[in-house]
């Protein structure tokens, strides 16, 4: 079974309205919490990594949300613009196993004109 | 810096086939990492390695075998393609920290393998 479920598998929105994502998780002990930006064709690159100590954590248009009492996080975009078309992936590090990443299926976003 | 090279970007195999796909990476980062991604699926990590020298086994490491012999590289072996190692491939590097304490993995851009 999978530790980190996302929803939903995908979405589209038009250009300059605001989406949120969902990921919730099941890792335990739990270290941090990131989500990673993936365009097709492309390796992800990093967005956000937050502990379980922070709530919130922004980078420009992008805000995660973090609540590890229930294991959910959320990634808001704020008024999308067509390059924010790509799979955002939840990754969830487990307290001891460092270097060793549960990776979300990720949620497909497709922002039309 | 380029960051994390991977070639080729692209490689059909026959069955029974053999490869080497390569990584390498100019940011000196002492951890190195090769995941693979299947469609609706999340990156399975198949291999790592801490250092020149160590590896070890990830979540999916049957079928594949790694070498580490300098800091940069870290290849990845394919000894006898089969279908079920379709996929993409992703090769990714760390700091053991950065930081703020919390390591960042840079991925490079995939190689996407066909074996039929």
């Amino acid at each position: 079974k999978n530790q980190v479920e996302q929803s939903p598998q995908s979405l589209i929105i038009l250009e300059g309205k605001n989406c949120t994502l969902q990921c919730n998780y099941t890792v335990s002990p739990f270290s941090n919490l990131r989500w990673y930006k993936q365009d097709t064709g492309r390796g992800p690159v990093s967005l956000t990594i937050m502990t379980f100590s922070e709530n919130t954590k922004s980078n420009g248009r992008y805000t995660a949300t973090l609540d590890a009492d229930t294991k959910q996080s959320s990634l808001h975009i704020t008024a999308s613009q067509l390059s924010d078309s790509a799979s955002y992936i939840c990754v969830v590090s487990h307290l001891d196993s460092w270097g060793k990443l549960q990776f979300g299926a990720g949620t497909q976003v497709v922002v039309t004109p | 810096n380029a960051g994390v090279t991977q070639t080729p970007k692209f490689r059909i195999l026959k069955i029974g086939q053999s490869m080497t796909l390569q990584c390498t990476q100019d940011m000196n980062h002492n951890y190195m990492y090769w995941y693979r991604q299947d469609p609706g699926m999340g990156l399975k990590l198949i291999y790592y390695s801490v250092g020149a020298g160590i590896t070890d086994k990830g979540e999916v490491p049957n079928g594949y075998n790694v070498s580490r012999s300098t800091t940069e590289d870290f290849p990845l072996r394919l000894e006898l393609a089969a279908p079920s190692q379709t996929s993409v491939y992703f090769c990714a590097s760390s700091y053991l920290f950065d930081r703020s304490g919390q390591e960042t993995q840079y991925f490079g851009p995939g190689t996407r393998l066909l074996v039929l």
